[in-house]
């Protein structure tokens, strides 16, 4: 079975500081992909990263860093120098094999940055 | 930039009307999706589209049905809405093109309905 966890519901982080959210999935096909989204209170959901399970590197996107450790099957997002605006839920997601519809979404950890 | 735009922000229906969400994509993408959002149970996926006039059921279908007559436009339509309707709904699209597990899905700003 397929399955994507974020174990951290909600975190407090100071503004400025690099904050890690963590994501592990789970699952048996070989080829997968990994998603983060940001979701503000407006509803909107944004992508921000994506890494592949045959991605020699980590993915960077900006501020945005995807901690890939393929052994452990986590995919942590990393920010760097965290901003207000940087206030939200975080989904992680996963799309693996060949299924057009099946992208699985964990349940989210809703990030607030402190001034 | 990839623009996924649905036709309301916030919807007020009554029980029993006819209710049609629309979502219109810009870059030409093969894919569309409807999902629905409730605290608790996440994302869940509606119906997909992979083509024009193509369809297939997701994990939640019943109760909606969808229309895609051009490639831009995707309508999630409730025939009879009804209260346990009300929710978040957000409609995303993907390229389709290579490999499907590297297929990103773009999101629209997403409907608040609620159903009275």
């Amino acid at each position: 079975a397929q399955k994507i966890t974020q174990t951290q519901p909600g975190m407090f982080v100071q503004e400025k500081e690099a904050v890690t959210l963590d994501c592990t999935y789970d699952t048996s096909d070989p080829s997968y992909g990994l998603f983060w989204y940001k979701q503000p209170s407006s509803g909107e959901m944004i992508f921000l990263i994506y890494q592949g399970s045959y991605d020699q590197q980590n993915a960077t996107e900006g501020r945005y860093s995807l901690n890939f450790q393929k052994a452990r099957k986590s995919a942590n997002l990393v920010i760097s120098a965290s901003q207000l605006g940087d206030s939200a839920m975080y989904f992680c997601a996963m799309r693996a094999g060949n299924s057009a519809s099946k992208i699985i979404f964990g349940s989210g950890t809703r990030l607030s940055i402190r001034p | 930039d990839v623009k996924v735009t649905q036709s309301s922000r916030y919807l007020v229906k009554r029980t029993g009307e006819k209710v049609f969400l629309e979502c219109v994509q810009d870059m030409d993408h093969e894919n569309m999706f409807w999902y629905r959002q409730d605290p608790g149970l996440g994302l869940r996926l509606i119906y997909f589209s992979y083509d024009v006039k193509m369809k297939e059921k997701g994990d939640i279908p019943e109760g909606y049905s969808v229309s895609r007559e051009k490639k831009e436009r995707f309508s999630l339509i409730l025939e009879s809405a009804s209260t346990n309707q009300t929710s978040m709904y957000l409609c995303a699209s993907s390229p389709g093109t290579g490999a499907l597990y590297r297929d990103t899905q773009y999101f629209g700003p997403g409907t608040r309905l609620t159903v009275l």
